[in-house]
């Protein structure tokens, strides 16, 4: 079956440090990736995506590469921010059947001042 | 714009209790989804719907019934509240078709206690 596994957290940074939380997947055929994140007391958002090998999604200065050869996602950021404090889902969607997404349990990100 | 609602936002119950959850979406999404998230464990598939009049079961769906009369609600049923249940509750919804990306859209969540 498909699954999703992300590094366990919380990771604890200060502000402006680099960010690198881990993502690998199982999956058969070529899923699509997402990066979503939540905010506490909110749902989750999407964060990024890609839909292919060697891809890159990025928005709001995280970035992430689709490495089909080591079935990874890793998320990356160059300089967080405090309001980067949030919870952070590695998720994939299977090209097949109805095609809902597989999440990782999360990890959750705290940048101090 | 509303994007996904779901009522109530917290709900404390007692064992054996029914209730409802109520999402509605007004992006004319063909799918919609119930998650339930619980620390350590990430975000679980309870039920999902791909259109209106059809469900289905997802990872864990015991204890738990859905409907989805219309199309743009979908709503999640305790018949009988378990303690287990306690959790918070994510409905999710997405557009169908050649030029969807996958991407799902969520509400705020409900957070239920059963005592």
């Amino acid at each position: 079956g498909n699954s999703v596994t992300q590094m366990e957290g919380p990771v604890t940074l200060s502000e402006e440090a680099f960010l690198t939380i881990n993502c690998t997947y199982t999956a058969t055929g070529y899923p699509s990736l997402f990066w979503y994140v939540q905010y506490p007391g909110e749902g989750l958002q999407l964060l990024l995506k890609a839909t292919k090998a060697d891809d890159k999604g990025s928005n709001k200065g995280f970035e992430a590469t689709y490495r089909k050869e080591t079935t990874s996602f890793h998320l990356e950021k160059g300089s967080v921010q405090v309001s980067d404090s949030a919870v952070y889902f590695c998720a994939l969607r299977a090209d097949s059947g109805y095609s809902t997404l597989t999440f990782g349990k999360g990890t959750m990100l705290l940048v101090s001042p | 714009n509303a994007g996904v609602t779901q009522t109530p936002k917290f709900r404390v119950l007692k064992t054996g209790q029914s209730m409802t959850l109520l999402c509605a979406q007004d992006m004319n999404h063909e799918y919609m989804y119930w998650y339930r998230q619980d620390p350590g464990m990430g975000l679980r598939l309870i039920h999902y719907s791909v259109g209106e009049g059809t469900t289905a079961k997802g990872e864990v769906p015991d204890g738990y019934n859905v409907s989805r009369l219309k199309k743009q609600n979908f709503l999640l049923g305790l018949e009988s509240a378990a303690p287990s249940q306690t959790s918070v509750y994510f409905c999710a919804s997405r557009s169908g078709g050649a030029s969807n990306t996958g991407e799902l859209f969520f509400g705020e969540g409900s957070r239920l206690t059963v005592l």
